[in-house]
């Protein structure tokens, strides 16, 4: 079974500030997902990553296969950034594993 | 299509009485995913439908848990006998298998009291 750890488990900045969100695992995978979730449950999906790095908007993420890593980041932070971001890996029969979530804060 | 729907959004119950509830995924999805999450912890896998077919249960759905997707469209998860340590929050998610990418529902909000 893959072991997902993400950190910092809390994080609160400054409107404005670059923002990095860490995601190790154990086992070897085929994908990554970093999803977002709000108060109130919804999650959404923002990145599936198989290697390298992909953006989308003030959102980065990138991948190391070798070394079983992952990063989210988060550029000029916004308030309306505050979630909590999840890192996820699997898929297929046996779902997705996720970690524990980060919960992050960005006071204006 | 708006995406992955679930229904009800919350549901009190008391203890001992049987709870159903409801995912409508994106309609071309052929892959089913239902996960618990319960307060301050990443959800966990429950089970997975590829089509109608359950492919995979987690040791978390006990006997008292029931899942069925008839016809490979919607999906109804069953709880009988609700148990205090049932609540947490269900989710749904739906995806494509030639593409990977999920689509999470809101989720069902469970309270056993």
């Amino acid at each position: 079974k893959n072991e997902v750890e993400q950190s910092p488990q809390n994080l609160t900045a400054q409107e404005g500030e670059f923002i990095t969100i860490n995601c190790s695992y154990s086992v070897g995978i085929s994908a990554l997902h970093w999803l977002q979730q709000h108060p109130g449950g919804g999650i959404v999906s923002l990145f599936m990553l198989s290697s390298g790095k992909k953006k989308h908007g003030r959102l980065i993420a990138t991948i190391n296969i070798q070394e079983k890593h992952s990063s989210l980041h988060i550029t000029a932070s916004h308030p309306r950034d505050s979630a909590v971001y999840i890192c996820a890996v699997g898929g297929g029969a046996d779902g997705l594993t996720f970690g524990k979530g980060t919960h992050l804060i960005i006071q204006p | 299509d708006t995406g992955v729907s679930q229904d009800p959004r919350h549901k009190i119950t008391k203890r001992g009485q049987n709870v159903t509830f409801r995912c409508d995924p994106i309609s071309e999805h052929n892959r089913l995913y239902w996960y618990r999450q319960t307060l301050g912890q990443g959800p966990e896998f429950l089970t997975y439908f590829q089509n109608e077919a359950q492919l995979e249960k987690s040791r978390l759905l006990s006997d008292r848990f029931s899942a069925e997707r008839p016809k490979g469209s919607f999906s109804t998860l069953e709880i009988q006998r609700t148990e205090q340590g049932d609540s947490a929050m269900y989710l749904c998610a739906s995806s494509l298998q030639t593409e990977g990418g999920y689509t999470f529902g809101s989720g069902t909000r469970l309270t056993v009291v």
